[in-house]
């Protein structure tokens, strides 16, 4: 059983359009991150969320902590080429110190 | 400044034999990750390390060993290759002690094993 469930798996669209991305669980976690990762290179850091119910932004990218902090969503308003790639969430379970991904969303973006 | 390195990058070896992946730091970051990436199971945790000579287990450890004598350096060991292990391993380390803490991946090694 996955621990983290990302949806949806794969997503192709046009430039200019918005779409969301949904990482569900049902733990409870410590803190949720978000990586974006390029063919041939690992994943680097976007975003960590900590508090139920925050929402931070970065530029196009919107990021939501669940209240209850067991899910996470990552919304892209306007995407353009340049955001493809496979985006992943990660997560802290309270007691544990190491991260449990998702198995990542693959984004691709036309123009 | 290099931050994390990996060696090889590319890796083609035979069922049973003995396989060492490099990982190196540049930066004095405390942990120490391995991951492997597969289709359909994403990114894994094998082994980590929280400090030179303190090594614990991940996910998915049978069929690995690892050692960190030196802070700047975890490598990876397969003692006897299987072509389950065919996989993209990345190496990450962590800026700080804490869990929101930003990881830092390697390159990543594509190790085939026939």
């Amino acid at each position: 059983t996955q621990l983290l469930e990302q949806s949806p798996q794969f997503l192709s669209i046009q430039e200019g359009e918005n779409l969301t991305v949904y990482c569900n669980s049902s733990s409870v976690f410590s803190s949720l991150q978000w990586y974006r990762q390029e063919p041939g290179e690992g994943p680097v850091l976007l975003v960590t969320v900590v508090t139920g119910g925050e929402v931070k932004k970065l530029k196009r990218l919107t990021f939501q902590f669940g209240d209850a902090r067991k899910d996470s969503s990552l919304h892209i308003t306007a995407a353009q080429p340049g955001d493809t790639g496979l985006y992943l969430c990660a997560g802290v379970r309270s007691g544990y110190s190491t991260l449990t991904f998702g198995k990542g969303t693959m984004l691709l973006v036309s123009p | 400044d290099a931050g994390i390195t990996q060696s090889p990058r590319y890796k083609i070896t035979e069922t049973g034999r003995q396989v060492t992946l490099m990982c190196h730091q540049t930066w004095s970051h405390s942990y120490m990750f391995w991951y492997r990436q597969d289709l359909g199971h994403g990114l894994r945790l094998i082994y980590y390390s929280a400090a030179a000579d303190i090594t614990d287990k991940g996910e998915v450890p049978d069929g690995y060993v690892v050692s960190r004598s030196k802070t700047e350096n975890f490598p990876l060991t397969l003692e006897s290759a299987t072509r389950s292990q065919t996989s993209v391993y990345f190496c990450a380390t962590r800026a700080g002690t804490g869990e929101t803490d930003t990881q830092y991946f390697g390159p990543g090694t594509r190790l085939t094993v026939l």
